[in-house]
């Protein structure tokens, strides 16, 4: 039990919509990483975000957005999809160092 | 470009074996290291770490690292057909993980 929970677990989009997808963690977890993982590949840092701002960030289109609020929960946004946006979506807590996935979202752009 | 390198695989052993996993990454400034086991459809989830040269045991798992030769291994001993799954390295280098493609695993009873 990493205490990170994620929604939608699965969903299906088209080209050219938006998408919203969720993270929660348990209070005292203020830091949220955000990856994304297509099929065959490893987790692709997006970006992370530390006590509602952002801290660092991948090499990801601006269409990729996100946000932190005050009770650590978290919202990775992607504007205009695109078929290559077809992966798991993971959200990630860092604990003593180490990095504690959520069940991820799985996103399929059709 | 801070790169993580796994041969993907498939990686077969029969079960009772000795799995080895190999990884190889590019940053000498990587600071911790770590495996995650990912079964199909899930998450990655975290089986070991370590941050010193040398081996670290927990329970059928090793891991041992080498930062001379930028090299970390996961042995798996008396391996279980539970074991199947994807192996991913990562490396930490800041605040970013960084991650492999992962080694297919199948343990063949």
């Amino acid at each position: 039990e990493t205490g990170v929970t994620q929604s939608p677990t699965h969903l299906i989009k088209t080209r050219g919509q938006q998408v919203t997808l969720r993270c929660s963690s348990q209070s005292g977890h203020n830091t949220v990483s955000w990856y994304q993982q297509a099929l065959g590949q490893g987790p692709q840092f997006i970006f992370q975000y530390y006590r509602e701002e952002e801290n660092g960030r991948g090499n990801f289109p601006p269409r990729f957005s996100g946000l932190q609020f005050p009770n650590y929960s978290s919202e990775l946004n992607v504007n205009a999809l695109e078929l290559d946006d077809s992966a798991l979506y993971l959200c990630a807590t860092p604990q003593g160092g180490e990095l504690f996935f959520g069940e991820g979202s799985r996103l399929t752009v059709l | 470009q801070k790169e993580v390198e796994q041969n993907s695989g498939p990686l077969s052993v029969p079960e009772g074996a000795i799995a080895s996993l190999n990884c190889t990454y590019s940053d000498r400034g990587s600071q911790s290291f770590f495996w995650y086991r990912q079964y199909s459809g899930k998450s990655p989830e975290l089986i070991m770490f370590i941050y010193s040269n040398g081996d670290k045991e927990d329970g059928r798992f090793t891991a041992q690292l080498n930062k001379a030769s930028q090299y970390v291994s996961l042995l798996i001993r008396d391996s279980q057909p539970s074991d199947s799954a994807t192996y991913l390295c990562a490396v930490r280098a800041g605040n970013q993980f960084y991650f492999g493609t992962g080694t297919s695993l199948t343990v063949i009873p």
